[in-house]
């Protein structure tokens, strides 16, 4: 059985601040890793995944993620928010096996202070 | 753009109705899965088709069925709708060819469903 966890439903962040949304998952295989960015009223975005390669991994818009399987954990960072960055956030996990269904987690909202 | 289109994008029905929800996925994607989000919550995986079959299914009552057409689009029909359904449905592809997990899915902009 596989789960995610997000830590903190909203996070508030200033303008060029650190963004940082934390995430810990439970997976009985090794797991493939997602975060998808929402923003309203749309669809979810692929921000970055990881597939067992690189434990750092780089997405778009300048965020990336730490693999760290001894804290089960994927937690995003971003150097300095933006404006544009205010938005859902959901990570998520996926089996190596068994099929596709990916389970999401239950989401955090990024607001950005001027 | 992810190429992956949804309709219609709102629709409104009345409790008991039926209602069906289609899905063009992108181009040389073979597999399409849906999920259910409800306000404030994470996508909830309602179930994957792979070639026209159903391969995989989350925890969802059987009013909700699918179809995926030669051409790989998809409906999600969804049955007696009760007030709990009014939710965003979203549809995602992906060539993740059945059974590999972890290629990456590419998601629509959703139908938002309302049952009054």
């Amino acid at each position: 059985a596989q789960s995610v966890t997000q830590l903190g439903s909203h996070v508030s962040v200033s303008e060029g601040a650190l963004v940082l949304l934390r995430c810990n998952y439970s997976s009985s295989v090794p797991p493939y890793l997602f975060w998808y960015v929402q923003y309203p009223n749309q669809g979810l975005q692929l921000l970055l995944k990881y597939t067992s390669a690189a434990t750092l991994v780089k997405g778009i818009n300048g965020f990336e993620a730490e693999f760290k399987k001894s804290e089960t954990s994927f937690h995003l960072t971003k150097p300095s928010a933006h404006m544009s960055d205010a938005a859902e956030y959901f990570c998520a996990v996926s089996a190596h096996t068994g099929g596709f269904k990916t389970i999401f987690g239950a989401g955090t909202r990024l607001f950005v202070k001027a | 753009e992810t190429g992956v289109t949804q309709s219609p994008t709102h629709l409104i029905k009345t409790r008991g109705q039926q209602v069906t929800l289609r899905c063009s996925s992108q181009s040389g994607h073979n597999t399409v899965s849906w999920y259910q989000q409800a306000l404030g919550q994470g996508p909830q995986f309602i179930f994957q088709y792979y070639r026209e079959e159903e391969n995989g299914r989350g925890n969802f009552p059987p009013r909700f069925s699918g179809l995926q057409f030669p051409n790989y689009s998809s409906e999600l029909n969804v049955n007696a709708l009760e007030l709990d359904d009014s939710a965003l449905y979203l549809c995602a592809s992906s060539n993740g060819q059945g059974v590999i997990s972890g290629n990456t899915i590419y998601f629509g902009e959703g139908s938002w469903l309302t049952v009054v």
